[in-house]
């Protein structure tokens, strides 16, 4: 079974501060991506990676970067925490880039 | 912009009815995922249909990939409180690698 594990559930930081997110895929997949959870909204694409050290920008960028180093680890990084960032974060990874996504259980960060 | 619309937004039943929840465009897609989210939890990939007309069952869940591979639905027997969740369809747009999920359909399943 894929497992895909995400560093904290519920999260709390305060304005401005440096939030780090992390991810782990234990199945070798090559694609991992980033996306935030917002009622009426959906699931909003932040980034993806597709190799070590690359990644694409998605839908939703501004306020977030990502770092991928490892293949089975990508990190998704507040460089500023705003309230407005306050949501639902979940990671996924896949074997095909538009393919069946498997997700960590998500973290619910909030910034107050 | 190829689009995923899903129905109903919000369903609410008793235990032991019947339901089914659709999922829409105007597109065509190479193939479909389900997905199911519990409460506080990310979502789990159910199933993926792939041929235009295909039927699969997952237990009392059935999913159905239209003939012209543009739309698709879930219908669930016998609903039980467990499968209280949000259900989402998802799948990959032609011409890129983009994927996409749609807009999702909540369930609530009273005992």
């Amino acid at each position: 079974d894929v497992k895909v594990t995400q560093s904290s559930r519920y999260l709390v930081k305060r304005t401005g501060e440096k939030v780090f997110l992390e991810c782990v895929q234990d199945m070798d997949h090559e694609n991992m991506f980033w996306y935030r959870q917002d009622p009426g909204l959906g699931l909003r694409l932040i980034y993806f990676s597709y190799d070590v050290k690359m990644k694409e920008k998605g839908d939703i960028p501004e306020g977030y970067s990502v770092s991928r180093e490892k293949k089975e680890r990508f990190s998704l990084i507040l460089e500023s925490a705003s309230t407005n960032q306050t949501s639902m974060y979940l990671c996924a990874s896949s074997l095909v880039l538009d393919y069946e996504q498997y997700f960590g259980p998500g973290t619910r960060l909030t910034v107050t | 912009t190829q689009l995923l619309e899903q129905s109903p937004q919000f369903l609410s039943i008793q235990e032991g009815e019947n339901l089914t929840v659709y999922c829409n465009s105007s597109s065509v897609f190479s193939s479909l995922q389900w997905y199911r989210q519990e409460p506080g939890e990310g979502p789990v990939l159910l199933v993926t249909v792939v041929t235009g007309g295909e039927v699969k069952k997952l237990k009392r869940l059935t999913f159905q990939f239209g003939d012209a591979r543009k739309d698709s639905s879930l219908h669930i027997t016998a609903a039980q409180p467990g499968d209280t969740g949000l259900y989402l369809c998802a799948g990959p747009t032609s011409g890129t690698y983009k994927y996409i999920f749609g807009t999702g359909t909540r369930l609530k399943v009273l005992a």
